[in-house]
């Protein structure tokens, strides 16, 4: 039973630019949600999707969005990247009514 | 809002010894769920434990069991018989029961464990 999936695993972008990344969520789940974990930090909370929908939204600007397809895969796009947005963005799936995620392994994001 | 406050940046525990992790939260609800996760190099995060807010009971699992004091806001974690496969970074963190139940981390312990 495959896990979380996110591609890719490595990224480097330049500032300015624009980037999406990826994720299949395990089996069976149906909500995703996006954390932006920066070097030595928590995972800080991005947004969810459920049911195509953004459900929640953490305190993130506008240059933040998301995606949710009707196969429940998910994705982040990033708009005018700053080098502060370098981090490691962590996608975790569950169901709604679930009390725990599973997550991915992430896709580390360096801004240059 | 939650916060979720580990006040040990570092840990260091010898193999075969006991190690406590430290975690305190700011909840005003009645009703959420508590856990504790480990980050390896790999860097996926693996669920250690969790409790809900409404079991007295600490949870327990293998040789990693919680200290849930629901009054005080805390949720240490206790890790018997440390291994070298415990060395990690470890967060605490709190999911609410309620319509707002994104799960929010703590800042994290990186365990180190001595042969």
């Amino acid at each position: 039973d495959a896990g979380v999936t996110q591609s890719p695993t490595h990224l480097i972008k330049t500032r300015g630019q624009q980037v999406t990344l990826r994720c299949s969520p395990k089996s069976g789940h149906d909500t995703v949600s996006w954390y932006q974990q920066a070097l030595g930090q928590g995972p800080q909370f991005i947004f969810q999707y459920y049911e195509e929908e953004e459900r929640q939204r953490g305190n993130f600007p506008d240059r933040f969005s998301g995606h949710q397809f009707p196969n429940y895969s998910s994705e982040l796009n990033v708009n005018a990247l700053l080098l502060g947005d370098s981090a490691l963005y962590l996608c975790a799936s569950s169901l709604l009514s679930a009390t725990g995620y599973t997550f991915g392994s992430g896709t580390r994001l360096t801004v240059v | 809002a939650q916060t979720v406050t580990q006040s040990q940046p570092e840990m260091s525990v010898q193999e075969a010894e006991t190690v406590t992790l430290s975690c305190t939260y700011d909840t005003s609800e009645s009703d959420y769920y508590l856990f504790w996760y480990k980050q390896p190099p790999s860097r996926q995060m693996i669920l250690v434990i969790r409790q809900e807010a409404y079991k007295q009971q600490n949870a327990t699992e293998n040789r990693f069991s919680v200290n849930f004091q629901k009054a005080a806001k805390s949720f240490s974690l206790k890790i018997s018989d440390s291994q070298l496969g415990d060395a990690a970074m470890y967060f605490c963190a709190y999911r609410s029961a309620g319509w707002n139940n994104d799960m929010r981390f703590g800042a994290g312990t990186r365990l180190t464990v001595k042969p």
